[in-house]
């Protein structure tokens, strides 16, 4: 059974630009989460999904960051302008919901702002 | 919302020696508890996890034990090698289906 994948592995942008990060989650998972995971600290939750219905984005920054995911499958996260303060691990898990707690991790998208 | 606080933030153990990790939380609610292991640049890999209606769970090498009452559980390796090397996190599971993280421990084993 293929993972969660996640691309691109690296990008490096200039402040001030935009930059989309893209997720396929297990097939069959109906959660999907965007986490955000700084230097030496533990993944941070930004927006969680149950099919397309974006459920918890209480900690998304809805003025830069915005996120989708249409058909209740693969999802994109995006920033719009980038800050320095963005650079960071951008990680994305899925579940298969229905009572399941397991969350499996794609391999990421480290982000470099300069 | 949740808080997990994880300890030590660093362990050297000598190889064939055993690892602990402790972890406590603030929210009673809380009913899930994973712990992933991330080596550098990979995902983190869930390794083990314990539901709150269990007090003890073991895999292998492996061990985790749930303390509801006094809201911390911890993390035992037996027998370290050195590809147990990584960083460890915990993790406590709230009904509204979020993970909230602790800030990780590095596990160095010494060959």
């Amino acid at each position: 059974e293929a993972g969660v994948v996640q691309s691109p592995r690296y990008k490096i942008i200039e402040k001030k630009q935009p930059v989309a990060f893209w997720c396929n989650p297990i097939s069959g998972h109906n959660t999907l989460y965007w986490y955000l995971q700084n230097l030496g600290q533990g993944p941070e939750l930004l927006i969680r999904y149950e099919n397309e219905e974006a459920v918890d984005d209480s900690q998304l920054p809805k003025d830069r960051f915005s996120a989708e995911r249409l058909k209740g499958v693969d999802s994109t996260l995006k920033i719009q302008p980038a800050e320095l303060g963005d650079s960071a691990v951008y990680l994305c898990a899925s579940s298969s919901g229905s009572g399941s707690y397991e969350q499996y991790f794609g391999p990421g998208t480290r982000l470099t702002v300069t | 919302g949740e808080n997990v606080e994880q300890h030590p933030s660093t362990l050297s153990v000598q190889e064939g020696d055993s690892a602990v990790i402790k972890c406590t939380y603030s929210d009673s609610a809380s009913n899930y508890f994973p712990w992933y292991k991330q080596e550098l640049g990979k995902r983190p890999q869930l390794i083990i996890d314990i539901r709150s209606n269990v007090g003890e769970k073991k895999d292998q090498r492996i061990a985790v034990t749930l303390n509801k009452t006094a809201k911390h559980f911890s993390l035992h390796i037996t027998e370290t090698q050195p590809e147990d090397s990584a960083v460890y996190f915990c993790a406590a599971f709230v009904n509204d289906y979020k993970l909230s993280f602790g800030a990780g421990t590095t596990v160095t084993v010494r060959a």
